[in-house]
């Protein structure tokens, strides 16, 4: 069965500092991995996902992720972290399988402080 | 853009009581979910439907019953509320059967069992 391990349930930057959120997956098969973004009071949206091809992709607002299957890991980061992204951070997987649905991680609290 | 709406922001029941918790899309899409989050689990998946009349259990199906008679409409039932069942319940769709699809929200329904 898969699951997702998110380390550390929340961490605190500096604005403009390195953001660095980790997530481990476990997964009999190639793995479709995602990264969801919940903002106060609303629901998730969509940051990033890898399928296959190219491991280091980009999603929205400067965040990226490398899919590394040697270490089961597909970490989120942002070079310079800015006020506005503070939320909760989800990692997520799924078995690429037509009929199966996405498993979330616990989740992390991202902080910025000026 | 898609929209997910769920018919509710906050609802507050009683113990013992039938709770409906309605979900719409608006965009033809095929798969629907529903999802529970509570505070340092994340998302847990209750159940999710790939096509009309057709459901599938989640991680934690028990206590709810979902029904999905028409392709925009998704309803999550909790056939006698209980007080762990006292959460923030969350709508998703996707547009096709790939599970490498994007999911889109509803802003969630916090429920509370009184």
């Amino acid at each position: 069965a898969q699951s997702v391990t998110q380390l550390g349930s929340h961490v605190s930057v500096s604005e403009g500092a390195l953001v660095l959120l980790r997530c481990n997956y476990s997964s009999s098969v190639p793995p479709y991995l995602f990264w969801y973004v919940q903002y106060p009071n609303q629901g998730l949206q969509l940051l990033l996902k890898y399928t296959t091809g190219a491991t280091l992709v980009k999603g929205i607002n400067g965040f990226e992720a490398e899919f590394k299957k040697s270490e089961t890991s597909f970490h989120l980061t942002k070079p310079s972290a800015h006020m506005s992204d503070a939320a909760e951070y989800f990692c997520a997987v799924s078995e690429g399988q037509a009929g199966t649905a996405l498993i979330f991680g616990k989740g992390t609290t991202l902080s910025v402080s000026s | 853009d898609v929209k997910v709406t769920q018919s509710s922001r906050y609802l507050v029941k009683r113990t013992g009581e039938k709770v409906f918790l309605e979900c719409v899309q608006d965009m033809d899409h095929e798969n629907m979910f529903w999802y529970r989050q509570d505070p340092g689990l994340g998302l847990r998946l209750i159940y999710f439907s790939y096509d009309v009349k057709m459901k599938e259990k989640g991680d934690i199906p028990e206590g709810y019953s979902v029904s999905r008679e028409k392709k925009e409409r998704f309803s999550l039932i909790l056939e006698s509320a209980s007080t762990n069942q006292t959460s923030m319940y969350l709508c998703a769709s996707s547009l096709g059967q790939g599970a490498n699809e994007k999911l889109f929200f509803g802003s969630g329904t916090q429920l509370s069992v009184l």
